[in-house]
């Protein structure tokens, strides 16, 4: 597709339960950044993944939460355990990381509410 | 803690005249700085960076930087309608963090 792409739109679960949530970058782009966004709030970094380079964890807010990135495209958010307090729109957004700018395309985000 | 700050706001400011917009962050190893605009229910849209200390224009906005005070601006001359929007200030170093952002509503 010509955009990033992000499954599902909207999902509600139950305390308690594990989630997954996909991200499909644009074809090329080897940067890719996961963020959540409560809401009226701003963006909260997550994680970073940089082409085959170690990810950037440092804004995973708990082990509840943890990611991967396959064959250094499609990404999947996991969070285990769901609680209430991670209701909340998760962002994705990709970059060409050689493209000087930095600029992030991001998806239409997966609005998370737990029950 | 790498942070970047930004007042809520919101910012009510008369159609036609120029809406200011501020940031400042605590990284000093930052490089590049951004400003995005988020619609509500939308997902955040690139619409200026800036890389270079002071003023960087393009069409009615204009970015400002100052790496010795770690601020940078957005203004918006003849603010419009449309312009009302949450204004998202984004700093990248080793990674891209955003702002709060601000909100900024322009009255007809």
């Amino acid at each position: 597709g010509a955009g990033v792409s992000q499954s599902p739109s909207n999902k509600v679960t139950e305390k308690g339960k594990d989630v997954e949530l996909r991200c499909d970058p644009i074809s090329g782009h080897t940067a890719l950044y996961w963020y959540r966004q409560s809401l009226g709030q701003g963006l909260e970094f997550l994680i970073y993944f940089q082409g085959n380079s170690a990810p950037d964890k440092s804004g995973l807010p708990s082990d509840r939460f943890s990611a991967e990135r396959t064959g250094g495209s499609v990404s999947t958010l996991t969070i285990q355990r769901t609680q209430q307090e991670d209701s909340a729109v998760y962002l994705c957004a990709s970059s060409p990381i050689l493209d000087f700018t930095g600029e992030l395309f991001f998806g239409e985000g997966s609005r998370l509410t737990v029950l | 803690q790498k942070e970047v700050e930004q007042n809520s706001g919101p910012l009510s400011v008369p159609e036609g005249a120029i809406a200011s917009l501020n940031c400042t962050y605590s990284d000093r190893g930052s490089q590049s700085f951004f400003w995005y605009r988020q619609y509500s229910g939308k997902s955040p849209e690139l619409i200026m960076f800036i890389y270079s200390n002071g003023d960087k224009e393009d069409g009615r906005f204009t970015a400002q930087l100052n790496k010795a005070s770690q601020y940078v601006s957005l203004l918006i001359r003849d603010s419009q309608p449309s312009d009302s929007a949450t204004y998202l200030c984004a700093v990248k170093g080793d990674k891209i963090i955003f702002g709060k952002g601000t909100r900024l509503h322009i009255l007809p």
